[in-house]
């Protein structure tokens, strides 16, 4: 079964950082291009960052440029986002997803919540 | 970053209606746009890719249309299970942006 899952929400105050996993099964993680996406009942979703198969190409929205970076590692097929300097408007629902223009696998998402 | 306005924001329908909800774009994003059908408590599922091609695994109630700056997504025949939130997604241009959401509601 291709299935995304992640892992490493919870609560943190403002400034702090977190570390997001996505660990891919049933598909050949090392052949896809993958996102990140963020939810909030506010803004709906929010597309944050994707990164191509080898990881060479990345990209960023603006409101997470400088502060959160994406990463991968093919060998453990697991993709991160590393969070900085988070803010109280990063709180909402995490989700990967895969592929390059159209997401056709999302995993269940993981919360974040940024709070004092 | 290029907008995405769906219309309605919110539909009241009844089994076996045909209903079709409207996404638009701040500027011409040609044929690259997807929609997608979210639960409550669930991830987005893919239903419409590169404007009107069905994901495999989706009825074929479901169709997309449209070009450009105007798109529509079309429920032939609407089941129980239709009955969720409909977001559309623009893969023109990064960053890649959703619409609002249009909620699907039982009449």
């Amino acid at each position: 079964e291709v299935q995304l899952v992640e892992s490493g929400g919870g609560l943190v105050q403002p400034g702090g950082s977190l570390r997001l996993s996505c660990a891919a099964s049933g598909f050949t993680f090392s052949s896809h291009w993958m996102h990140w996406v963020r939810q909030t009942p506010g803004k709906g979703l929010v597309w944050l960052s994707r990164m191509n198969s080898d990881g060479i190409s990345i990209s960023y929205a603006d409101s997470v440029k400088g502060r959160f970076t994406i990463s991968r590692d093919n060998a453990k097929n697991t993709l991160f986002l590393q969070m900085n300097s988070l803010r109280a408007e990063d709180t909402g629902v995490y989700y990967c997803a895969r592929r390059s223009y159209y997401m056709d696998v999302w995993g269940k998402g993981t919360t974040v919540t940024v709070s004092s | 970053d290029i907008q995405m306005t769906q219309s309605p924001s919110s539909v009241s329908a009844s089994v076996g209606d045909r209903v079709t909800i409207t996404c638009r774009a701040s500027q011409g994003i040609s044929g690259w746009l997807a929609w997608y059908q979210q639960k409550p408590g669930k991830a987005p599922k893919l239903l419409i890719y590169a404007a009107s091609s069905l994901q495999s695994g989706v009825p074929s109630r479901f169709s997309g249309s449209g070009s450009g700056t105007e798109f529509t997504l079309t429920i032939s025949s609407l089941q129980p299970e239709d009955f969720a939130t409909y977001y559309c997604q623009q893969a023109n241009s990064l960053p890649y942006t959703f619409g609002q959401g249009t909620k699907l509601e039982i009449k």
